[in-house]
């Protein structure tokens, strides 16, 4: 079965960095690029960035670009999300999803997150 | 960015009951669509992707209809198991941006 497995909750104080880990089962690790996803109390869901799990290439939102570290170990199937000088609106569920390409009923492909890790909440209080 | 508006915010409901939820684009996004369910402390499940094609192992009163910008989700005779949140998330552009989501309760 395929499984993405997130580590577990985190606090950490104003300034101080959080690093999530991925870690993936049941499939070519490096057949899927992964994405980072997080949801803050009381708001939608926010794509964060993603990694080429195969190239090690990297991509994230102008919003956290500066502050957000992706990278991954292929030799542990793990990926993983670092992200610095921590504030209180950082405080958010996190998620790690894998991107599989679908084809469709006549539509050619389409890019989807089809397996979501479970989440990990980073909780930021001084 | 291409904002999704997703409605009603909550929608209460029985089991037997049929229910929609719509998920509105700011701008056409052709049918870069998908729809998930996400329960407290579990991993969201996709359920639909291309706007109308059902993802595996998804029981089939499951369905999603909508091209451009208008969609919908439709969830036939509810099942206990069906009491959670549907998001949806465009994939048309980048960044791909999500629905506020609908929280469906049981009645």
């Amino acid at each position: 079965q395929v499984h993405l497995v997130q580590s577990g909750a985190e606090v950490k104080k104003p300034g101080a960095s959080v690093k999530v880990f991925c870690r993936a089962s049941g499939y070519t690790f490096t057949s899927y690029p992964l994405h980072w996803v997080r949801q803050a109390p009381g708001q939608r869901l926010e794509w964060m960035g993603w990694i080429d799990v195969d190239s090690g290439d990297t991509k994230s939102s102008q919003k956290f670009q500066g502050r957000v570290t992706i990278s991954r170990d292929t030799s542990a199937s793990t990926a993983y999300m670092e992200l610095n000088s921590l504030r209180s609106e950082d405080t958010a569920i996190y998620y790690c999803a894998r991107l599989s390409y679908f084809d469709t009923s006549g539509w050619g492909k389409r890019a989807v997150l089809d397996i979501w890790g479970q989440g990990t909440m980073v909780i930021v209080s001084p | 960015d291409i904002q999704m508006t997703q409605s009603p915010p909550s929608l209460s409901a029985s089991i037997g009951d049929t229910v929609t939820i719509t998920c509105r684009a700011s701008q056409s996004i052709d049918n870069y669509l998908s729809w998930y369910q996400h329960q407290p402390g579990k991993a969201p499940k996709l359920l639909i992707y291309a706007a109308s094609d059902l993802h595996s192992a998804v029981p089939s009163r499951f369905s999603g209809s909508g091209f451009g910008t208008d969609f919908t989700l439709t969830i036939a005779s509810l099942q206990p198991e069906d009491f959670a949140t549907y998001f949806c998330q465009q994939t048309y552009s980048a960044p791909n941006t999500f629905g506020q989501g609908t929280r469906l309760d049981i009645k």
